[in-house]
C-alpha cells in the first residue's frame, strides 16, 4: 500500500498570503495524484487532478505540481473561503489512498 | 443535477452487521466506477471500497477486507455496502463518490455515519 504524508499537519498564515502545501508518496505513482479541500460538516472537494490540472470550477488561484513521489499545492493569495483542511489521493496503485491531511488555518 | 445520498447508517453493536447505500441521480449511473470512503470523527479520510461500473470488479481496502461486501444495482441506480463483523474501528461517516471522467472523485455525497458501540 502506498502511504502518503503530508507536510505540515498545521499551516497558519494570513489571508492575502501563499500557500504551499507538500504530499509526499512512500512509492512512486508517477502523476496519478490529486488534491481535495474538505470544510467542516462538508464532503470533500476535488480540486487538482492528476498533479497540476485544476478541476472544473476551481480558481486559478489554485495550481498543483510534482511527479513520481514529490508533490505541491499552491494556494497564492489566500482568500477567507480558503481556510479549510487539504488532502491528497493517489490512483497509482491500488489500494488508493489518502494523506492525513493539512488543516490551513487563519493566523 | 448529480446528486448521491446515502443511507442506512445508525448505531450498530460491536460484531454486528449493517447495508449501507448510496442512491445516485443525474447522471447514467451504469457508467460510472463507485467507491466508499469513511472518515472517523475528527480524523482524515479512508478509502473503504471501490466497484467497477458494470460491478464485475471490486477491490477493498486491508481493514476491511473479508468484512465488507460492496455491490450496485444499475437497474435501481443503488450502491451499496454490506457491512459485518463490525469493529469500534470502523466508526465512521461513510461517503459514497463517483469516480468522474478525471479518474477522481468528483462528486460526493453527504455521508452516513456508523457507530459502533455496546
Amino acid at each position: 500500500e502506498i502511504v502518503l504524508t503530508q507536510s505540515p499537519a498545521t499551516l497558519s498564515l494570513s489571508p492575502g498570503e501563499r500557500a504551499t502545501l507538500s504530499c509526499r508518496a512512500s512509492q512512486t505513482v508517477s502523476s496519478y495524484l490529486a488534491w481535495y479541500q474538505q470544510k467542516p460538516g462538508q464532503a470533500p472537494r476535488l480540486l487538482i487532478y492528476d498533479a497540476s490540472n485544476r478541476a472544473t470550477g476551481i480558481p486559478a488561484r489554485f495550481s498543483g505540481s510534482g511527479s513520481g513521489t514529490d508533490f505541491t499545492l499552491t494556494i497564492s493569495d489566500l482568500e477567507p473561503e480558503d481556510f479549510a483542511v487539504y488532502y491528497c489521493q493517489q490512483r497509482g496503485n491500488w489500494p488508493r489512498t489518502f494523506g492525513q491531511g493539512t488543516k490551513l488555518e487563519i493566523k | 443535477e448529480v446528486q448521491l445520498v446515502e443511507s442506512g447508517g445508525g448505531l450498530v453493536q460491536p460484531g454486528g452487521s449493517l447495508r449501507l447505500s448510496c442512491a445516485a441521480s443525474g447522471f447514467t449511473f451504469s457508467n460510472y466506477a463507485m467507491h466508499w470512503v469513511r472518515q472517523a470523527p475528527g480524523k482524515g479520510l479512508e478509502y473503504v471500497s471501490a466497484i467497477s461500473s458494470n460491478g464485475g470488479t471490486t477491490y477493498y481496502a486491508n481493514s476491511v477486507k473479508g468484512r465488507f461486501t460492496i455491490s450496485r444495482d444499475n437497474s435501481k441506480n443503488t450502491l451499496n455496502l454490506q457491512m459485518g463483523s463490525l469493529r469500534a474501528e470502523d466508526m465512521a461517516v461513510y461517503y459514497c463518490a463517483r469516480v468522474g471522467a478525471t479518474n477522481y472523485f468528483d462528486y460526493w455525497g453527504q455521508g452516513t455515519l456508523v457507530t459502533v458501540s455496546s
